[in-house]
């Protein structure tokens, strides 16, 4: 089954770039099968989508945060990140990295997330 | 773009209650791209229900989702102690606001 592990700074300064990487293992992630997506969670809040891409390099994102946002692959490692830019305090949150498997059309397996936190 | 409200946001129960939690989209979406998760604290999410009705792998017979067009239900036939969570409907790349189950 597949393990996805998020990996990055977990302090990131306001009006800087938020990066983060999503290793996968114990499939490829090159699979047709699946898309790749990020999730956040602010504390004690819900979740939103915020982006998912494929591994021929189609992204999707979530409106409210696409000028913001960049997701890319790199299916020789196994990976694929995320960069959140101009970041303010509202993006302090649980950054989850999942699988879209497209055949039942939901996010089947979740890392186990990362906080990041936006402080000067 | 389609928004997912749930009802009620918090469902105060006693463990061997059924539970029926409600989740409302702004306009007609597909049931194929329906799904339920249940998170709780500390934890990520986990994949309960998808295509609207059918449960994941590993997911227990009393968890069952119905419906289609604009409403969904999610429902728990008798709450078990770990079955005490906040649960997310999700209709393709978008989240409900989350309904929590707490124990009454």
């Amino acid at each position: 089954q597949l393990q996805l592990q998020e990996s990055g700074p977990g302090l990131v300064k306001p009006s800087e770039t938020l990066s983060l990487t999503c290793t996968v293992s114990g499939g490829s992630i090159s699979s047709s099968s699946y898309y790749w997506g990020w999730i956040r969670q602010p504390p004690g809040k819900g979740l939103e989508w915020i982006g998912s891409i494929y591994y021929s390099g189609s992204t999707y994102y979530n409106p409210s945060l696409k000028s913001r946002v960049t997701i890319s692959v790199d299916t020789s490692k196994n990976q694929f990140s995320l960069k959140l830019s101009s970041v303010t305090a509202a993006d302090t949150a649980v950054y989850y990295c999942a699988s879209y498997q497209l055949l039942y059309s939901g996010f089947d397996y979740w890392g186990q997330g990362t906080l990041v936190t936006v402080s000067s | 773009e389609i928004v997912l409200t749930q009802s009620p946001g918090t469902l105060s129960l006693s463990p061997g209650e059924r539970a029926t939690l409600s989740c409302r989209a702004s306009q007609s979406v597909s049931s194929s791209y329906l799904a339920w998760y249940q998170q709780k604290p500390g934890q990520a999410p986990r994949l309960l229900i998808y295509g609207a009705s059918s449960r994941a792998t590993g997911i227990p017979d009393r968890f069952s989702g119905s419906g289609s067009g604009t409403d969904f239900t999610l429902t728990i036939s008798r709450l078990e102690p770990e079955d005490f969570a906040v649960y997310y409907c999700q209709q393709y790349q978008g989240f409900g606001p989350g309904t929590k189950v707490d124990i009454k």
